[in-house]
């Protein structure tokens, strides 16, 4: 497996502390995303990024934070503000907008188990 | 935004039948339509897609086809095999528009299992 790594696997954190999740891709891809996977639910996106510096929310934004200065880099904070941080995290890297909408296949990382403790 | 329904979340069925998920999105202007499978303790990864200006794509034993006008698309997998077995999801996008991101919403998830 290549491509897109995710670090650590398995994270735990205690109760009003900020942890960060690692993602790092070598496919020289321009934009980068976080879902959030809860128990028998579909991926919901957390942030996203098409560009180096430059980063939107997503659907459930609030309590994470991310950065991006380096195009193969996309770290997330989940902060004390994040009521339920228990999840699988996934981080995933497409190409970006190509002409004539060509297909954006993302490729994921093998994702982050956070578990409050 | 956009958002996508996925029926049936689960799905038991016979080795060798068929098994059909069928998925609504509701943002017309949306172009791009992947499915993923996602094995046990796995990354999602994506087994067929197809684009708005096609009705049907095929790759050996699974297929997919798009309605535009009712805005639903559907994954078939024929002749199923146990390890076939694993959560897939659809998604939707508004692909080569850069100001949509390219984000993919996903369905809530759909879990085969195939029986022997």
């Amino acid at each position: 497996d290549g491509g897109i790594t995710q670090s650590p696997k398995y994270l735990f954190r205690k109760e009003g502390q900020n942890v960060t999740l690692s993602c790092e891709q070598n496919l020289n891809h321009d934009a980068m995303y976080w879902y959030r996977q809860d128990p028998g639910q579909g991926l919901r996106l957390i942030y996203y990024s098409q560009i180096v510096n430059d980063f939107q929310k997503g659907d459930i934004a609030e309590g994470y934070s991310v950065s991006r200065e380096k195009k193969e880099s996309f770290p997330l904070t989940v902060t004390s503000a994040q009521k339920n941080p228990t999840a699988f995290y996934l981080c995933a890297s497409s190409p970006g907008p190509t002409p004539g909408g060509a297909s954006i296949e993302a490729f994921f990382g093998q994702g982050t188990r956070l578990t409050v403790v | 935004g956009e958002n996508v329904e996925q029926h049936p979340s689960t799905l038991s069925v016979q080795e060798g039948d068929s098994a059909v998920i069928k998925c609504t999105y509701s943002d017309s202007a949306s172009n791009y339509f992947p499915w993923y499978k996602q094995e046990l303790g796995k990354r999602p990864q994506l087994i067929i897609d197809i684009r708005s200006n096609v009705g049907e794509k095929k790759d050996q034993r699974i297929a997919v086809t798009l309605n535009k006008t009712a805005k639903h698309f559907s994954l078939h997998i024929t002749e199923t095999q146990p390890e076939d077995s694993a959560v897939y999801f659809c998604a939707a996008s508004l692909a080569g528009i850069k100001a949509a991101g390219n984000k993919l919403t996903f369905g809530g998830g759909t879990r085969v299992l195939v029986k022997p």
